[in-house]
């Protein structure tokens, strides 16, 4: 079944510490996204891709980093200048950048910090 | 900037009753999706809206992108038990010559059985 897998499900980072996260999919769509979700408040976003080999900052990309090197492929890595990274992080991703096109999700990835 | 007001946080309902939330803003949306998220999962989409006055259903679920594109509600209608869960709007503009979607901050659905 095509679909966005991402891993690990939950991940643990200690101070000073960048980790990845994982986001592959299988719908080979153009476009991919990554967002934050925490308690209360509606998704931000991060980062996202138009095409492979582009990406470009969203809201609140300070102390994050990307890199579509494949289509397939948008992972994300949160640095140790992500001060308050603990959080559950979705991967998205459309057929298209821009109009009219509905966005998919991946199951996340829930990141919290020893 | 742009955000979506989502109304109501939380309800209980009975099985068997409809129920109904919506999203609100200042801002003009050329696009309206609405998602399901269960715990510790990501969400899935229900519906997508892509026109003003569009009325669209999905089984049980009835969503319409309002006339004036600033709004849109989401119907579930006689709920069971596996309704429960949170459902988010996100709305779709063109903002700082950008495409984006803005999302609502969900309505938390308890159904009693």
């Amino acid at each position: 079944d095509g679909g966005i897998t991402q891993s690990p499900k939950y991940l643990f980072r200690k101070e000073g510490q960048n980790v990845t996260l994982s986001c592959e999919q299988n719908l080979n769509h153009d476009a991919m996204y990554w967002y934050r979700q925490d308690p209360g408040q509606g998704l931000r976003l991060i980062y996202y891709s138009q095409i492979v080999n582009d990406f470009q900052k969203g809201d609140i990309a300070e102390g994050y980093s990307v890199s579509r090197e494949k289509k397939e492929s948008f992972p994300l890595t949160v640095t140790s200048a992500q001060k308050n990274p603990t959080a559950f992080y979705l991967c998205a991703s459309s057929r298209k950048w821009g109009v009219n096109q509905p966005q998919h999700f991946g199951d996340g990835t829930r990141l919290s910090i020893l | 900037g742009q955000q979506l007001n989502q109304s109501p946080q939380s309800m209980f309902i009975q099985e068997g009753e409809d129920v109904s939330m919506n999203c609100t803003s200042s801002s003009i949306f050329n696009t309206w999706l609405w998602y399901k998220q269960d715990p510790g999962e990501g969400p899935v989409l229900l519906i997508a809206l892509y026109k003003a006055g569009e009325l669209t259903s999905n089984g049980r679920l009835t969503a319409q992108f309002g006339i004036t594109r600033k709004d849109s509600f989401l119907n579930i209608s006689a709920s069971i038990p596996s309704d429960v869960g949170i459902y988010f709007c996100a709305g779709h503009l063109l903002t700082s010559g950008t495409y984006k979607y803005i999302f609502g901050t969900g309505t938390r659905l308890k159904v009693l059985a």
